[in-house]
């Protein structure tokens, strides 16, 4: 089955200074990497999203990008503000029918 | 967006009672939920996983009989904690996703304590 590994597990980032948390998965037939971000007590929301056909996604100050070959995908997220701190998730799914399968999350601490 | 709701958001019980957590998705049919549970400082761990009228499929390791999960209706799933004890103690998530939509979108989460 699917396999994700997320890095770094901890991220502190100088506000204003750029992140990125890089994920890699096992299962070619991947299709599907959604990025979500989980602040404390709260459940997860979905913040970017990247299908295996494109090899990067923007959104303002955040970018998803995907290497299908290497089976890499990273999150970047540019001019970091205090309200980005938080735990991402990356995750990826097979096929459509196939549940999520998620990374262990990395905790960003943005520092003032 | 899609909105998932949950209730309650916090629920305190005694050993041996059982909890009922309902899940709602407010704006859009879903067609497939998951729970999922959470422990402090760790990633989601995925309990089960239901469709709209049909017996909910457990994850390997998921006591079937202990976490019940009712999928009656395309807005409507419920979890239902089963005696529980202090080590259920935990955040429990519900997801939704609809079939026209690849997203899946999470509620809210409900903190469950067993005293």
């Amino acid at each position: 089955g699917e396999n994700v590994e997320q890095h770094p597990s901890t991220l502190s980032v100088q506000e204003g200074d750029s992140a990125v948390i890089k994920c890699t998965y096992s299962d070619s037939a991947s299709n599907y990497f959604p990025w979500y971000k989980q602040e404390l007590g709260k459940g997860p929301q979905l913040i970017i999203d990247i299908r295996s056909n494109v090899g990067e996604k923007k959104d303002q100050r955040i970018a998803v990008t995907l290497n299908k070959t290497a089976k890499h995908f990273s999150l970047h997220i540019t001019e970091t503000q205090p309200e980005d701190s938080a735990v991402y998730f990356c995750a990826a799914r097979p096929n459509r029918d196939d549940k999520i399968i998620f990374g262990k999350g990395t905790r960003l601490h943005i520092l003032p | 967006g899609a909105v998932v709701s949950q209730h309650p958001s916090w629920v305190i019980c005694k050993s041996g009672t059982s909890v009922k957590i309902e899940c709602r998705s407010l704006d859009f049919q879903a067609t497939t939920m998951f729970w999922y549970r959470q422990f402090p400082k760790q990633s989601l761990m995925l309990m089960a996983t239901s469709n709209e009228g049909s017996k909910a499929t457990y994850e390997q390791g998921v006591e079937k009989d202990k976490f019940l999960i009712n999928h009656a209706s395309l807005t409507l799933s419920t979890l239902t904690v089963t005696s529980a004890h202090p080590e259920d103690s935990s955040f429990y998530i519900c997801s939704a996703r609809t079939f026209s939509y690849n997203e899946q979108f999470f509620g809210p989460g409900t903190r469950l304590t067993v005293l």
